[in-house]
């Protein structure tokens, strides 16, 4: 089945160690975001890519950045992560194109900074 | 994009019809309503979006007022599996972002 992917489900780090977490999608979607959900709080969008484009929400930290190597992978770099920033990521993908704006969310990974 | 606003917190008992409603006063022409739905430790999932008419699908029907300031989602039998926050979202069209509001946390009883 065509789907989103995120890897870890679960991630571990220290407060400063650099972390990556990994999106991968097989549906062939143009677009790809990054969101973060704290807990009890909605998803906050962080930024997306248009094929190559990235497109930063104004209020992301400078902490946040993310890669697009391909089409099919995205990856979310937290540089110095901060007890703030234990949070369930979600990577979703859209294709805009068509008019309307539905999303197709992954799992999350649920990332927990000791 | 427009605001949204929900009850934060309905319940509904197993088999009966939910209506999660859903105020969206400052909505315009070119925005569409969606619905998204999150089960704990889940992704959010689409449920249904609709511009003017109602709409139905396998999941819900979405019914939008005349005036286009308010919608009301309905899950015409629901059950245990439908235990989640759902979220109105107002969007425009070809909008490549989805704001999502605080939602309103369905519990549906047994």
């Amino acid at each position: 089945d065509a789907m989103v992917i995120q890897n870890p489900r679960y991630q571990v780090t220290q407060f400063g160690k650099p972390v990556t977490l990994s999106c991968s999608q097989t549906l062939n979607h143009n677009v790809m975001y990054w969101y973060q959900q704290k807990s009890s709080q909605a998803p906050k969008l962080l930024f997306h890519y248009y094929d190559k484009d990235f497109n930063n929400e104004a209020d992301t930290p400078d902490n946040f950045q993310s890669r697009r190597p391909n089409t099919s992978f995205c990856f979310l770099d937290i540089r110095s992560p901060g007890l703030g920033d234990a949070a369930m990521y979600l990577c979703a993908t859209g294709i805009p194109g068509q008019g309307f704006n539905e999303q197709f969310f992954g799992p999350g990974t649920r990332l927990t900074v000791l | 994009d427009a605001k949204t606003t929900q009850p934060p917190s309905m319940d509904c008992a197993e088999g009966r019809a939910a209506n999660l409603p859903c105020n969206h006063s400052t909505i315009s022409g070119n925005e569409y309503v969606y619905w998204y739905r999150q089960i704990h430790s889940q992704g959010p999932q689409y449920i249904i979006h609709g511009l003017k008419n109602n709409e139905t699908n396998e999941m819900a029907s979405l019914i939008i007022t005349e005036d286009r300031k308010s919608s009301t989602l309905i899950l015409p039998h629901a059950t245990l599996r439908d235990t989640a926050v759902y979220y109105c979202i107002v969007s425009a069209t070809g909008a490549n972002n989805l704001f999502f509001g605080t939602g309103t946390r369905l519990t549906v009883i047994p």
